[in-house]
């Protein structure tokens, strides 16, 4: 069974770009769950999806944004970039929302 | 207080070894325990979980619940240096007081095995 995909791997924007992230969950899960992680923060929770709706949200600002296609994949936007962006992002998915396996993640960095 | 507190280390061991990791969680009411290997460079691997009180094991890893103390850890029996990573404690706590956040990781410990 193929295993969770993200792409792109890797991103280079520039502050005040937007950016879009895609996740594609193992074949069967239907939850999507999207952390941040940074050396100084550790991963930070940014939401889950489970059949296209957003079940839960954490403590992040309005630029992050996410959605889920009937298909389980998922997308997350991040409009306005800022410095403080730069971080690899992880997509995680899981057949019932408990057990989660991450994908190999996208690392972002903002100039 | 974090929610979720781990000793970020090095923890350095000798090859065959036993490894012990900690992790203590602040809200009494969590439900299921994770633990996640991460090697430099790569995303998190779950390697255990366990919902209830006392051990659970799976070949070389055993996770221990106490929830009573509020603690979860992990231990690796003979070490190699090929388990040398930052392993991650993710808790999952009760929506009545998590509200929106389902599951709260740890900042991780880093394990060094010595050949």
């Amino acid at each position: 069974k193929a295993g969770v995909t993200q792409t792109p791997r890797y991103l280079i924007k520039t502050r005040g770009q937007q950016v879009t992230l895609s996740c594609s969950p193992i074949s069967g899960h239907r939850s999507v769950s999207w952390y941040q992680q940074t050396p100084g923060q550790g991963l930070q929770f940014l939401f889950e999806y489970f059949s296209e709706t957003q079940r839960n949200k954490g403590n992040f600002p309005g630029r992050f944004s996410g959605r889920q296609f009937s298909n389980s994949r998922s997308e997350m936007n991040v409009s306005t970039l800022e410095l403080g962006d730069s971080a690899l992002y992880l997509c995680a998915s899981s057949l019932r929302g408990t057990e989660q396996f991450f994908g190999p993640g996208t690392r972002l960095t903002v100039l | 207080q974090k929610e979720v507190e781990q000793n970020s280390g090095p923890l350095s061991v000798p090859e065959g070894a036993i490894a012990s990791l900690n992790c203590t969680y602040s809200d009494r009411g969590s439900q299921s325990f994770f633990w996640y290997r991460q090697y430099s460079g790569k995303s998190p691997e779950l390697i255990m979980f366990i919902y209830s009180n006392g051990d659970k094991e799976d070949g070389r890893f055993t996770a221990q619940l106490n929830k009573a103390s509020q603690y979860v850890s992990l231990l690796i029996r003979d070490s190699q240096p090929s388990d040398s990573a930052t392993y991650l404690c993710a808790v999952n706590p009760p929506l009545y007081t998590s509200g929106t956040y389902k599951y709260i990781f740890g900042t991780g410990t880093r394990l060094k095995v010595l050949a």
